[in-house]
């Protein structure tokens, strides 16, 4: 099993200011990344596949990159609806894994 | 427009069963990955299982192999869930995801969720 590790755990951000989450794997994932972004009493959305492309109608200040077993997602300039928990998923191999979650707060 | 509408949670026992359900629209069912994927109260996201479009093969966690079959209906644009020799530490928030890519395949959508609490 590939284990994912999120880091920070929280991560405290005023807003307007620039967010760098991080994601490691265990094993090399290839760019069978994903992020999802999730906020209290809500379902995942999905942010980014493929370690780098965005997915539909998610805005251009949530950018992610990396590849192998390093990941990195961008928030370039955090909007109130941006605080909330990110989670990093590989689907490179089964069984799939999440990493932990990283809560970003308002500062 | 893609939905996903989990139903079928509940309070069950330990050692007991329940089935989930999950009707889909707006899209083209048959031909993608459907998968579960669950979340305990105050924790984080844990995939459950999966099964492709229409060649019937599944995927499990390790957790719930043996417990837990999926399986889907096609012709009623539904995924279920069979959940048998339920415990405590299977309470959670289950949610249905429909899949993307090819041989491998992430989340796209996602329902609202359905709980299911096992506690005597």
């Amino acid at each position: 099993e590939i284990l994912m590790t999120q880091s920070p755990a929280t991560l405290s951000v005023s807003p307007g200011e620039r967010a760098t989450l991080s994601c490691r794997a265990s094993q090399s994932v290839s760019s069978n990344l994903a992020w999802y972004q999730q906020k209290p009493g809500q379902a995942p959305r999905l942010l980014i596949y493929g370690a780098s492309t965005r997915a539909t109608g998610i805005p251009a200040r949530f950018s992610g990159s990396g590849s192998g077993t390093e990941f990195t997602l961008t928030i370039s300039s955090l909007q109130s609806e941006d605080f909330a928990l990110y989670y990093c998923q590989q689907y490179d191999n089964w069984p799939r894994t999440f990493g932990q979650g990283t809560k970003v707060e308002i500062k | 427009e893609v939905q996903l509408l989990e139903s079928g949670g509940g309070l069950v026992q330990p050692g007991g069963s329940l089935r989930l359900s999950c009707a889909a629209s707006g899209f083209t069912f048959s031909s993608y990955v459907m998968n579960w994927v669950r979340q305990a109260p105050g924790k984080g996201l844990e995939w459950v299982s999966s099964i492709s479009g229409s060649d019937g093969y599944t995927y499990y966690a390790d957790s719930v192999k043996g417990r837990f079959t999926i399986s889907r209906d096609n012709s009623k644009n539904t995924l279920y869930l069979q959940m048998n020799s339920l415990r405590a530490e299977d309470t959670a928030v289950y949610y249905c995801a429909k899949g993307r890519g090819g041989s491998h395949t992430f989340s796209d959508y996602w329902g609202q969720g359905t709980r299911v609490t096992v506690s005597s």
